[in-house]
């Protein structure tokens, strides 16, 4: 059973393209994030929902716009993607206050923007 | 406002030795949490121990110890008997609690450390 999944592992795409990551948890936890790596391998907070709504939103170019259909699913959605969006994206969940103890990360999706 | 320093891009160690991974930190938040996560070369990014600022035990996961001087404010991850399969990124990661006491689990992240293991 795979706890936090991510659709597409890869995505490689041109530049001013419009594209989506989904990403879903089955463990039932209430706060999903997404996290960007970028090349050097620095991983940094974008987002987080808890519950369907917007807890964290680190000075994300508006470009990118999380949505949260539902508390097991968190899609992240790119408009005119730059070059610079080339990243490998994570997704993540945790079970939220007070036992917000272990992040789980699903496998990750690599952007590739040529 | 957070921050996680890991100062040694590599290290290298003999299988079935033990290797310390260094950690510091920096934080004005009341309480807070220490996480270790290993990356292997396939990308996944795996949790491996948690130690909460207040805790009076360095947490121990198997083979995974997190040697917490609150102090110091460091939090350096031990592996022993390290095994070939050991061989990744490792990163250490805060979480803080905001004024009112909460969070909502915002994981800052260090550097990395990548792993090598010598058979």
């Amino acid at each position: 059973d795979t706890a936090v999944s991510q659709t597409p592992k890869y995505l490689v795409t041109q530049m001013g393209n419009d594209k989506s990551i989904k990403c879903e948890q089955n463990l039932g936890h209430d706060t999903m994030y997404w996290y960007k790596q970028d090349s050097k391998k620095f991983l940094k907070i974008m987002f987080s929902y808890n519950n369907k709504e917007l807890i964290i939103n680190e000075t994300v170019p508006n470009r990118f716009s999380p949505k949260s259909p539902d508390k097991a699913h968190l899609n992240l959605h790119i408009n005119s993607l730059e070059l610079g969006d080339s990243a490998v994206y994570f997704c993540a969940s945790s079970q939220g206050i007070p036992r917000d103890y272990e992040q789980y990360f699903g496998p990750g999706t690599r952007l590739t923007v040529t | 406002a957070q921050k996680i320093t890991q100062t040694q891009p590599g290290m290298f160690v003999q299988e079935k030795e033990a290797v310390t991974l260094d950690c510091t930190y920096d934080t004005s938040d009341p309480s807070y949490g220490l996480f270790w996560y290993k990356q292997p070369s396939s990308g996944e990014m795996i949790f491996l121990i948690y130690q909460g600022s207040y805790d009076q035990q360095n947490a121990t996961e198997g083979r995974y110890s997190l040697n917490f001087q609150k102090a110091r404010k460091s939090a350096n991850l031990v592996i022993s008997a390290s095994q070939l399969g050991d061989s990744a990124m490792y990163f250490c990661a805060m979480r803080g609690l905001n004024a009112g006491g909460t969070s909502y689990g915002k994981l800052t992240f260090g550097q990395g450390t990548i792993l090598t293991v010598h058979p």
